[in-house]
């Protein structure tokens, strides 16, 4: 399967823990972006990054909440400390200049704090 | 703070119904609409994007209309089927992506 993957596909923390995800774009896609879907709601923008370079951030992402892509390739999104407001699914998706940065989503990690 | 409308919220409809969903948006700093759709447990799959006003596209019995002097588009189902149960999601593309919070459709056979 040449899609993005994520993993894990579900977690469940205790409030206060820390948690990571990773995410392994398409091959060759140099940018990378994180989505937050909450119930009822679409997904909202995270932060991207353009090979290793992360180039923005929402104000969503709060301090506890870090994202890497150390070589270009897959990124981990960490939080710490987590929150029951936390809870959600976060989506991943790459792009690339050869389809006009149209983005191809994995299929999210759900994570829910106890 | 861009405001991406999508309505109705939900949807349920009988198999061959067709049916049609509204996705309204900013007029002003557009580049492209994104119309997704999200089956259950699997990843977001990207239907259509639109960059011109005026433009149609059309995929099987799928198809979407783009407006954007007005800020609108609307995706047509044709003779539903249960497969097309789904959340249909659209994106504004400004200088990043600002989705709506979906219409979920359900059809019943």
């Amino acid at each position: 399967d040449t899609g993005v993957s994520q993993n894990p596909r579900h977690k469940i923390t205790k409030r206060g823990q820390n948690v990571t995800f990773r995410c392994d774009p398409i091959s060759e896609h140099n940018r990378l972006y994180w989505y937050r879907q909450t119930l009822g709601q679409g997904p909202e923008f995270l932060t991207y990054f353009q090979n290793e370079a992360q180039l923005e951030k929402s104000r969503l992402l709060s301090d506890r909440f870090s994202a890497e892509r150390p070589k270009g390739s897959f990124s981990t999104l960490e939080i710490q400390r987590t929150e029951q407001g936390d809870s959600a699914m976060y989506l991943c998706a790459s792009s690339t200049p050869r389809d006009s940065y149209e983005q191809y989503f994995g299929p999210g990690t759900r994570l829910t704090v106890t | 703070i861009l405001n991406v409308e999508q309505s109705p919220q939900s949807l349920h409809v009988q198999e061959g119904d067709s049916t049609n969903f509204t996705c309204s948006f900013p007029s002003s700093n557009f580049y492209a609409l994104h119309w997704y759709r999200w089956e259950t447990a699997k990843s977001p799959e990207a239907l259509f994007v639109m960059t011109l006003n005026g433009d149609e596209k059309k995929k099987g019995r799928i198809s979407a209309t783009l407006n954007t002097k007005e800020g609108y588009s609307y995706l047509y189902i044709k003779g539903s089927q249960p497969e097309d149960s789904a959340t249909y999601l659209c994106a504004f593309e400004g200088n990043k992506l600002v989705f709506g919070a979906g219409t979920i459709l359900r059809v019943k056979s």
